[in-house]
C-alpha cells in the first residue's frame, strides 16, 4: 500500500530556479530514497538518507529528513531543462523484506 | 549498479491474450521485483520474484493472472494473462542486492485493445 505523499503534485519553474518537493510518510522507517523517472521510463535512484541522518547532499540535490514530522524534502538547485521528470520518494521499513513504499510523485517541468 | 534490460519495450495486444515480459540483469542479484505503473500514477508492487520458488504476491495480485518465474539470479519473467484493457500499464522490473536501493529496467509499455 502507498504511504508516501508528495507535494506538490505538479511544479513548473524556470531554468535556474530552485525546485523543492516534499514527501510525507506514516510509519517509522529505516531510510528514505528519492528516484527520478523520465517520461514513463525506468526509475533512476538519486539519493538515500538514513533515519539517523538529517541532511544529505549530492551535486545539485539536497535532501532533508525530519523523522519527528515524518517528512522529507528534495531540493534541486539551479534547475535545468533536463531536470524535467517525475520525482518519487520511497521508504524502507524494518523487516519489510526490502520492499519499498512509494509516494505518489511530483511532476516537475523546468522551462527553458 | 546493475544494468537491467526488459523485453519487449512495448506491445499492443488483443484482449484475452497473454504477454510474457522478460527481465535480464547483467550480474547476480538477491532481490527482483515486478511493478505496475498506470498512466500518471505511482508504482504498485505486484510481487517479489524468488529464485527457485514461487513468487510472493502483494494484496490484489494473484499467480493465475500474473505468473512469475525466476529460474536463476539474473533472469525473471512476468506473464500478464487473459488481458483486458485495464491491464494497460507500464510494467517495470527492479533489482536490489545488499542495500535497499533498487535499480530499474526501462519498462514495458503494454496497451490492451
Amino acid at each position: 500500500s502507498q504511504q508516501g505523499e508528495e507535494d506538490p503534485q505538479a511544479l513548473s519553474i524556470q531554468e535556474g530556479e530552485n525546485a523543492t518537493m516534499n514527501c510525507s510518510y506514516k510509519t517509522s522507517i529505516n531510510n528514505l530514497q528519492w528516484y527520478r523517472q523520465n517520461s514513463g521510463r525506468g526509475l533512476v535512484h538519486l539519493i538515500l538518507i538514513r533515519s539517523n541522518e538529517r541532511e544529505k547532499h549530492s551535486g545539485r540535490l539536497r535532501v532533508t529528513l525530519d523523522t519527528s514530522k515524518k517528512s522529507s524534502s528534495l531540493l534541486i538547485t539551479a534547475s535545468r531543462a533536463a531536470d524535467t521528470a517525475s520525482y518519487f520518494c520511497a521508504t524502507s521499513n524494518a523487516g519489510n523484506n526490502r520492499k519499498l513504499i512509494w509516494g505518489l510523485g511530483t511532476s516537475l517541468a523546468v522551462n527553458p | 549498479s546493475a544494468v537491467i534490460s526488459q523485453k519487449p519495450s512495448r506491445d499492443i495486444c488483443q484482449r484475452g491474450t497473454s504477454l510474457t515480459i522478460q527481465c535480464q540483469v547483467d550480474s547476480q542479484v538477491t532481490m527482483m521485483f515486478w511493478y505496475r505503473q498506470q498512466p500518471g500514477q505511482s508504482l504498485t508492487l505486484i510481487a517479489t520474484a524468488n529464485q527457485g520458488s514461487e513468487a510472493t504476491y502483494e494484496s490484489g495480485f494473484v499467480i493465475d493472472k500474473f505468473p512469475i518465474s525466476r529460474p536463476n539470479l539474473t533472469f525473471s519473467t512476468l506473464t500478464v494473462s487473459n488481458m483486458s484493457p485495464e491491464d494497460s500499464s507500464i510494467y517495470l522490473c527492479s533489482v536490489a542486492n545488499l542495500t535497499d536501493t533498487q535499480y530499474f529496467g526501462p519498462g514495458t509499455r503494454l496497451t490492451v485493445l
